[in-house]
């Protein structure tokens, strides 16, 4: 059974970096036609798509975030993280990171982690 | 960026009625439609892939149709364990985008 688990930095000043992690156990990150990405959920709000590593090594991010965001893979810990800079308190949201399916080219998000909590506060 | 709206943003229902939330896209997303369900401080979980197929393991009570702009999630009969916020998802273009979520709460 895939699991994925997010870790890291749950309080962030403002103009700080965030830094996640999602480790993935139960298959590899580099097989398969899979992506690997974050979403965020502001509190009481709805769901943002902010981007993606594929097994390839390409990445896609959401262009409202683009200039702030890396996600990256460390294939021999076999997980993936997010770096976002310059937070601001609109930043606050719960992270989740995902697996991206693809049947009939069809992409949609199969497992997920159970979130962490980030706070942009000073 | 694709919008996606959702009607209603919030619904009642007794167990066993029939629901159904819509959604509605900026422009034409395909069969590239999505639906989750997330529980209070749980992550979403997908009930509904490419606009009609049911997830496995997803109940059967579970349907959906659709495809350009307007999709519909259909719940034949709801159990308490529905009682939930619903999120439609465009995978057509990206950024992949959601819908604002429709809240399913006890009559």
């Amino acid at each position: 059974q895939l699991q994925l688990q997010e870790s890291g930095s749950g309080l962030v000043k403002p103009t700080q970096t965030l830094s996640l992690t999602c480790a993935v156990s139960g298959d590899s990150i580099s097989s398969g036609d899979f992506s690997w990405n974050w979403i965020r959920q502001p509190p009481g709000r709805g769901l943002e798509w902010i981007g993606y590593f594929y097994h390839t090594g390409s990445t896609y991010y959401n262009p409202s975030l683009k200039s702030r965001v890396t996600i990256s893979a460390d294939r021999s810990k076999n997980q993936f993280s997010l770096n976002l800079n310059s937070m601001t308190a609109a930043d606050t949201a719960v992270y989740f990171c995902a697996r991206g399916r693809q049947l009939w080219t069809h992409p949609f998000f199969d497992y997920w982690g159970q979130g962490a909590a980030v706070t942009v506060s000073s | 960026d694709i919008q996606m709206t959702q009607s209603p943003s919030s619904l009642s229902a007794f167990v066993g009625d029939r629901v159904t939330i819509t959604c509605r896209a900026s422009q034409s997303v395909s069969t590239y439609l999505n639906w989750y369900q997330q529980k209070p401080g749980k992550a979403p979980k997908v009930l509904i892939y490419a606009s009609s197929t049911l997830q496995s393991g997803v109940p059967s009570r579970f349907s959906a149709s659709g495809s350009g702009t307007d999709f519909t999630l259909a719940i034949s009969s709801l159990e308490p364990e529905d009682f939930a916020t619903y999120y439609c998802q465009q995978t057509y273009d990206i950024p992949w985008t959601f819908g604002q979520g429709t809240k399913v709460e006890i009559k």
